[in-house]
């Protein structure tokens, strides 16, 4: 079973500033199968990037991601007011695997 | 516009049984994958498994194997979540989601509370 770690835990960052979020799988993971999603509170968690890099409909390029093998990165190039959630990166490591890693808040600081 | 419409909250007591649904229109529902995912309060997300409408293709993450049911009507475009004894730990949000990896649309979700 694949195992994803998402790090830090927690960034607290302010408006205008690089956010950069980290998971790492404790195997080799497809780039085709690593996607990005963010929840916000109340809310249905949306798809951000899949393949590893490439951004679903409607989603603002200040968001990206990139990555290969067991290392992947999302960064918000400037963080808006609307980017404070909390982000989860998820890989399909098999038809039974389809792991999400433990999330990443991003707060206000 | 492809939407994913579940039911409504449920209030249940231990040992009763529960089906919750999920109504997807906008697109073919026979050609994707829907998923169930659960979030328990205050916690991350958990895939729970998958079901292919076009010809019932099941598929359950190990950690929810025996513990739930999935299916689907595909006549009406449905897809179904379902527990022949609830406990207290099944308290949770439940979401289904088009695809699985990405899921690219997600329903609303449905909050199931089990109380005595």
């Amino acid at each position: 079973e694949i195992v994803l770690t998402q790090s830090p835990g927690t960034l607290s960052l302010s408006p205008g500033e690089r956010a950069t979020l980290s998971c790492r799988a404790s195997q080799s993971v497809s780039s085709s199968y690593l996607a990005w999603y963010q929840q916000k509170p109340g809310q249905a968690p949306r798809l951000l990037i899949y393949g590893a890099s490439s951004r679903a409909t409607g989603i603002p390029d200040r968001f990206s991601g990139s990555g290969s093998g067991t290392d992947f990165t999302l960064t918000i190039s400037r963080l808006e007011p609307e980017d404070f959630a909390v982000y989860y990166c998820q890989q399909y490591g098999s038809s039974t695997e389809f792991t999400f890693g433990p999330g990443t808040k991003v707060d206000i600081k | 516009e492809v939407q994913l419409v579940q039911s409504g909250a449920e209030v249940k007591k231990p040992g009763e049984s529960l089906k919750i649904s999920c109504k997807g229109s906008g697109y073919s529902f026979t050609s994707y994958w829907i998923g169930w995912v659960r979030q328990m309060p205050g916690k991350g997300l958990e895939w729970m498994g998958i079901i292919y409408p076009g010809d019932s293709d099941t598929r359950y993450s190990p950690s929810f194997q025996g513990q739930v049911t999935i299916s689907a009507d595909k006549s009406i475009s449905t897809a179904y979540l379902q527990w022949s004894s609830l406990k207290a730990s099944d308290t949770a949000m439940y979401y289904c989601a088009r695809g699985a990896a990405p899921a690219d649309y997600w329903g609303q979700g449905t909050l199931v509370t089990v109380s005595s």
